[in-house]
């Protein structure tokens, strides 16, 4: 069974601060995992995903995620938050052994608030 | 690209009513969709796997009679609530994939159902 941890409800950080917002994952196989963003009343937008390679993946926006293999951990990051990244965040995970229709856990979301 | 279209993006009807929501890949052919529905400030709750020409799997707990889902093509699922009640208000969100599960799922913007 695969599952997905994200400890904050709500991450606040200053607009120009560093940015991160913390996942952890369980999978019995190999991982693929993603980060999503949604906008109120909106579908989720891909952020960017770790398959394989480097640890470090840069993706939109800005944003980037460190593959962490032993601390079962993919932190999603940004060096410097702007009051337009304000969204709810969802890490997932897919367990590229044992899942072959591409089914994602997702995490249950953190809340990104920045301020002015 | 990538760009997934879900239509109505509202809905607000008597109960007792039958809605169907479409949801199409528009710019690559999806082999798998996916349909899942969201409580407010929740995490998304997946409802049902759509493969284009086969049946739909469902998770466990969410009724086939009352949520009937069609992948009729590759560019093209549609999810029809049967008899629509008051507990069937909610968001409900498509995705959809290429036959890869090292691809992103692509979502839509969702659809607001409100059952009277």
């Amino acid at each position: 069974a695969q599952s997905v941890a994200q400890p904050e409800d709500q991450v606040n950080v200053a607009e120009g601060n560093p940015l991160t917002v913390k996942c952890t994952y369980s999978v019995s196989g190999n991982p693929y995992l993603f980060w999503y963003v949604q906008y109120p009343n909106r579908g989720l937008q891909f952020l960017l995903k770790y398959i394989t390679g480097d640890n470090l993946v840069k993706g939109s926006y800005g944003f980037e995620a460190e593959f962490n293999k032993s601390q079962t951990s993919f932190h999603l990051k940004k060096p410097s938050a702007l009051v337009s990244d304000s969204a709810l965040y969802f890490c997932a995970v897919r367990d590229a052994t044992t899942d072959s229709w591409g089914k994602l856990q997702f995490g249950a979301g953190t809340q990104v608030v920045v301020t002015p | 690209g990538a760009v997934v279209s879900q239509h109505p993006s509202r809905v607000i009807c008597k109960s007792g009513t039958s809605v169907k929501i479409e949801c199409r890949s528009l710019d690559f052919q999806a082999t798998t969709m996916f349909w899942y529905r969201q409580f407010p400030k929740q995490s998304l709750m997946l409802m049902a796997t759509s493969n284009e020409g086969s049946k739909a799997t469902y998770e466990q707990g969410v009724e086939k009679d009352k949520f009937l889902i069609n992948h009729a093509s590759l560019t093209l699922s549609t999810l029809t609530v049967t008899s629509a009640h008051p507990e069937d208000s909610s968001f409900y969100i498509c995705s959809a994939t290429v036959g890869y599960s090292n691809q992103p799922q692509h979502f839509g913007d969702g659809t607001r159902l409100s059952i009277l």
